[in-house]
C-alpha cells in the first residue's frame, strides 16, 4: 500500500517571502505521479503542480516549484513571492501509473497562513 | 464548460435516512471517483469507476453504494446514514492517467 506523509500541520509565511512545504511518500512502485493540490476556504480542490517520477527535472509552475528526490521519496513544494491568495490547505498526493485505475493517495495536509 | 458539479452542496440527515449524491462531469472523462474528507485527514477514496457501467471499491467503501449508468454521471448512495458518515464528499473525474478534476464538495451532516 502507498502512504503519503505531510509532517507540518501548519506553516506561516510573510507576504513576498518564500516557504517550503514538506511531503514524503512510500511506494514499492517505480512509475507514479506526484501532485500538490491547494484547497482554499471555498473547499475547491485545485491542482497546483504535478511531477512524473521518471522525469528527473523538477516541475515548475510560475511561483510554485518542487524539489523531487526520488531516492529519498521526498516531494516538497516551494512557493516563492507568497501572496495572500496562497493561504489554503495544501495536500500532497501520489498516483501509481499501473493497472487500470488511477487512484490518488493523499497526505493529511498542511495549512498555510500568509501574513502581512 | 462546467467541469465537475455536485448536487446538493449541503445536506442534513437523520440517522437511518437514505440519500443520493449526484456528480456530473462534462469533460467526457472515463474515470470518476468519490472521496470523503474528514478533519485532520486527507481525502480517502470511497468508490471509483473506470467507465460507464463499471464500479469498484476504494479505501473506505462500507456503508456506501455507487452507480455509473451514464458516462457523465456518478451517483453515491447512503442507504442508512450513520453519524460516522458526517463528512465532506468530493467527486472527481480524470481522463485515464491525467490529473483528477474535483467538484466543489458536498457537506453532509448526519444527526
Amino acid at each position: 500500500a502507498q502512504t503519503v506523509t505531510q509532517s507540518q500541520p501548519e506553516m506561516s509565511v510573510q507576504e513576498a517571502e518564500t516557504v517550503t512545504l514538506s511531503c514524503t511518500y512510500d511506494t514499492s512502485e517505480s512509475d507514479y505521479y506526484l501532485f500538490w493540490y491547494k484547497q482554499p476556504p471555498s473547499r475547491q480542490m485545485i491542482l497546483v503542480i504535478r511531477q512524473e517520477a521518471y522525469k528527473q527535472q523538477n516541475a515548475t509552475e510560475n511561483r510554485f516549484s518542487v524539489n523531487f528526490q526520488k531516492a529519498a521519496k521526498s516531494f516538497s513544494l516551494k512557493i516563492s513571492d507568497s501572496q495572500l491568495g496562497d493561504a489554503a490547505m495544501y495536500f500532497c498526493a501520489l498516483k501509481l501509473n499501473t493497472g487500470t485505475a488511477s487512484k490518488l493517495t493523499f497526505g493529511t495536509g498542511t495549512r498555510l497562513q500568509v501574513t502581512l | 464548460n462546467a467541469g465537475v458539479t455536485q448536487t446538493p452542496k449541503f445536506r442534513v440527515l437523520k440517522t437511518g435516512q437514505s440519500m443520493t449524491l449526484l456528480c456530473a462531469q462534462d469533460m467526457n472523462h472515463e474515470y470518476m471517483y468519490w472521496y470523503r474528507q474528514d478533519p485532520g485527514m486527507g481525502l480517502r477514496l470511497i468508490h471509483y469507476s473506470v467507465g460507464e457501467g463499471t464500479t469498484a471499491k476504494g479505501e473506505v467503501p462500507d456503508g456506501y453504494n455507487v452507480s455509473r449508468l451514464k458516462k457523465q454521471n456518478f451517483l453515491l448512495g447512503l442507504e442508512s446514514a450513520a453519524p460516522s458518515q458526517t463528512s465532506v464528499y468530493f467527486c472527481a473525474s480524470s481522463r485515464t492517467y491525467n490529473e483528477q478534476f474535483f467538484g466543489p464538495g458536498t457537506r453532509l451532516t448526519v444527526l
